[in-house]
């Protein structure tokens, strides 16, 4: 596609629901990144991925949050037993093996009720 | 003028006026630099780069300044228009991939 892809664009998942947000990312970006965004704040950094190896997860919030990349293209954040303070937009970032530059997707808007 | 919001600061300005938009980044490692536009509902959008070792760049109607001394970017977007409205947020980037977000500006463009 043209642009990197996310689905749903919309979640609203019950607390302790799991939920799992899908990033397809720019054809030929071999690099992957996952953001969070709070309401009126900046993206802050979840995981990188380089293909199929995750290279840091650093940026994860606890281990109720798992990323994955099987085959190197699409990628997967799975938020197990969701919390209120889960809520907000999860944004996917790809950049070209050659840029640094990063192309974000819309972005998932996820609510915990 | 400027005005803090809830959580975003605020920069309002006529049509056809020019904006400046600042940014203070923190890591004296910081290499390259990006300005992102955000638009309510959408991913941020690539505007202009630059790089540690300018000071500035143009782009069309948009231009980025550089001061490593203070470590301050500055956005300025010329004759602005009710479609530049939306939230600004600067990049800082090191070693490659470590992007780190400012905490946003948002222009709001008046008729």
């Amino acid at each position: 596609g043209a642009g990197v892809s996310q689905s749903p664009r919309y979640k609203v998942a019950k607390r302790g629901q799991d939920v799992a947000l899908r990033c397809d990312p720019i054809s030929g970006h071999v690099s992957l990144f996952w953001y969070q965004q709070a309401l009126g704040q900046g993206p802050e950094f979840l995981t990188y991925f380089q293909n199929e190896a995750q290279l840091d997860k650093s940026g994860l919030p606890s281990d109720r949050f798992f990323a994955e990349r099987p085959e190197g293209s699409v990628s997967t954040l799975k938020i197990q037993r969701t919390q209120q303070e889960d809520s907000a937009v999860y944004l996917c970032a790809s950049s070209h093996p050659t840029e640094e530059t990063q192309y974000f997707g819309p972005g998932t808007r996820l609510l915990v009720l | 003028g400027e005005s803090v919001g809830l959580h975003l600061p605020t920069l309002s300005v006529q049509e056809g006026d020019n904006s400046i938009i600042n940014c203070a980044y923190s890591n004296s490692a910081s290499d390259y630099f990006i300005w992102y536009k955000q638009e309510s509902g959408k991913g941020p959008q690539f505007i202009i780069d630059i790089r540690s070792n300018m000071d500035k760049r143009q782009g069309q109607r948009v231009t980025v300044l550089l001061n490593k001394t203070v470590k301050h970017l500055s956005l300025q977007i010329a004759a602005t228009q009710p479609g530049d409205s939306a939230v600004y947020f600067c990049a800082e980037i090191y070693y490659g991939q470590n992007f780190v977000f400012g905490p946003g500006t948002r222009l709001s463009v008046l008729p």
